[in-house]
């Protein structure tokens, strides 16, 4: 089954931007991923569904500023002009035959 | 307005049993797989089981497999999650969310602790 795997922490400015990266494991690296965010004390929310050709369809009401970007294995979330409200966890979803599967998660500060 | 409600989460004895409950609106429920997912205190999400539209297949993680029997009634626009032989590990937020999104539901929390 497919392991995704996500760097624990990051941290950017407010008004910056940042690129939020998903691996994907060894021998799935076509994979379609979808990314969550779950602000502080909430349930998660759907951002967008991400394909390995780059494309991407972006869930009712998320902002301009979440865009989607791949590269082989890896699975870019980029947030522009980033706001207070952007701190929160990030999270990649994966699903195979019978299993899905979400990465650790990205704890992101907006400085 | 697309809701999933959550209910039926609460504290529980380790051993125990509990049936969480998920009731849909505002889309076709019987068209659309279904998944729960958890979140364990401070932890990330860990996906529980998957059920198709039609009830069959269903899958499940290897942590609840044998415990846990993942439904629903189309019906009744509701998916369930019974859960059996309960363990300190099972606490958590327990979410139900469409499979492939964009849905989730607000969550209910599941305390097993004696």
């Amino acid at each position: 089954q497919p392991v995704l795997t996500q760097s624990s922490s990051a941290s950017a400015s407010l008004g910056s931007s940042v690129k939020l990266t998903c691996t994907l494991s060894s021998g799935h690296s076509s994979y379609i991923i979808a990314w969550h965010q779950q602000q502080p004390g909430k349930a998660p929310r759907y951002l967008m569904k991400l394909q390995g050709g780059g494309g991407y369809n972006k869930g009712s009401g998320v902002p301009d500023r979440f865009s989607g970007s791949s590269s082989g294995a890896d699975r870019y979330l980029t947030i522009s002009n980033l706001q207070s409200e952007d701190e929160a966890d990030y999270y990649c979803e994966t699903w195979d035959s019978n299993t899905w599967v979400f990465g650790g998660g990205t704890k992101l500060t907006v400085l | 307005e697309v809701q999933l409600v959550e209910s039926g989460g609460g504290l529980v004895q380790p051993g125990g049993s509990l049936r969480l409950s998920c009731a849909a609106s505002g889309f076709i429920f019987s068209s659309y797989s279904m998944n729960w997912v958890r979140q364990a205190p401070g932890k990330g999400l860990e996906w529980v089981s998957y059920i198709s539209s039609s009830s069959s297949p269903i899958y499940y993680a290897d942590s609840v497999k044998g415990r846990f029997t993942i439904s629903r009634d189309n019906a009744k626009n509701s998916l369930y999650l019974q859960m059996n032989s309960l363990r300190d590990e099972d606490t958590a937020v327990y979410y139900c969310a469409r499979a492939g999104g964009p849905y989730w539901g607000q969550g209910t929390l599941v305390t097993v602790s004696s």
